[in-house]
């Protein structure tokens, strides 16, 4: 069955830029999206067909998708992005989500 | 505005069983997939199920295979997931969520509605 490989955490210091992988066979064949989940909230949608942001995202969000890996880059980070990251395929008929990658904005 | 409402969440003994309801709102609902998600005390999200515009196709995760059940009521843009033979391992938060098809990603989401299955 098809895995999803994100780091468990990634740190990143005030206004400098966080990326946050995402590891799959062939990911770049599929559809990667990503959702942002902060403590005891929904999760929300960031990113969508690996480089699409919905409206109300900002700018500092973009993504990225190629080979076995897919990347979601945040530029300048703030305080506000400190959240957990999922990132999403299709496979099978199925939903997949990434483990979750914690980030930390130090 | 999208809105998605869960509701029967509480507390189950292992073995029983609990139906949870999604209410739709600000959209079609009878034009898009939908989907149940769940996420289990300090765990990822875990894709349960989904469900096809008409209801005449339907996913599940393996695990929860031939014990929960999705469906929808397009007349009330409503949203179902029974579930039977609960184990201790179903306990998370469910959200629901609408699906925008094969490939494609899950948006909005709403709130959760917490399952707790335990003696």
């Amino acid at each position: 069955s098809y895995e999803l490989t994100q780091p468990l955490s990634v740190s990143v210091a005030l206004g400098q830029t966080a990326r946050i992988t995402c590891g799959g066979n062939n990911i770049g064949s599929k559809n990667v999206h990503w959702y942002q989940q902060k403590p005891g909230q929904a999760p929300v949608l960031v990113i969508y067909r690996d480089t699409n942001r919905p409206s109300g995202i900002p700018e500092r969000f973009s993504g990225s998708n190629s080979g076995n890996t897919a990347t979601l880059t945040i530029s300048r980070a703030q305080a506000g992005d400190e959240a957990d990251y999922y990132c999403q395929v299709w496979d099978s008929s199925t939903v997949l989500f990434g483990g979750g990658t914690k980030l930390t904005v130090l | 505005e999208v809105q998605l409402v869960e509701s029967g969440g509480g507390l189950v003994q292992p073995g029983g069983s609990l139906r949870l309801s999604c209410a739709a709102s600000g959209f079609t609902f009878s034009s898009d997939w939908m989907s149940w998600v769940r996420q289990a005390p300090g765990k990822g999200l875990e894709w349960v199920a989904n469900i096809k515009q008409d209801g005449s196709e339907k996913y599940y995760v393996d695990s929860v295979k031939g014990r929960f059940t999705i469906s929808r009521d397009n007349a009330k843009s409503s949203l179902n997931l029974q579930m039977n033979s609960l184990r201790a391992e179903d306990t998370a938060v469910y959200y629901c969520a609408r699906d925008l098809g094969w490939g494609e990603w899950l948006d909005p989401w709403g709130q959760g509605t917490l399952v707790t299955v335990s003696s």
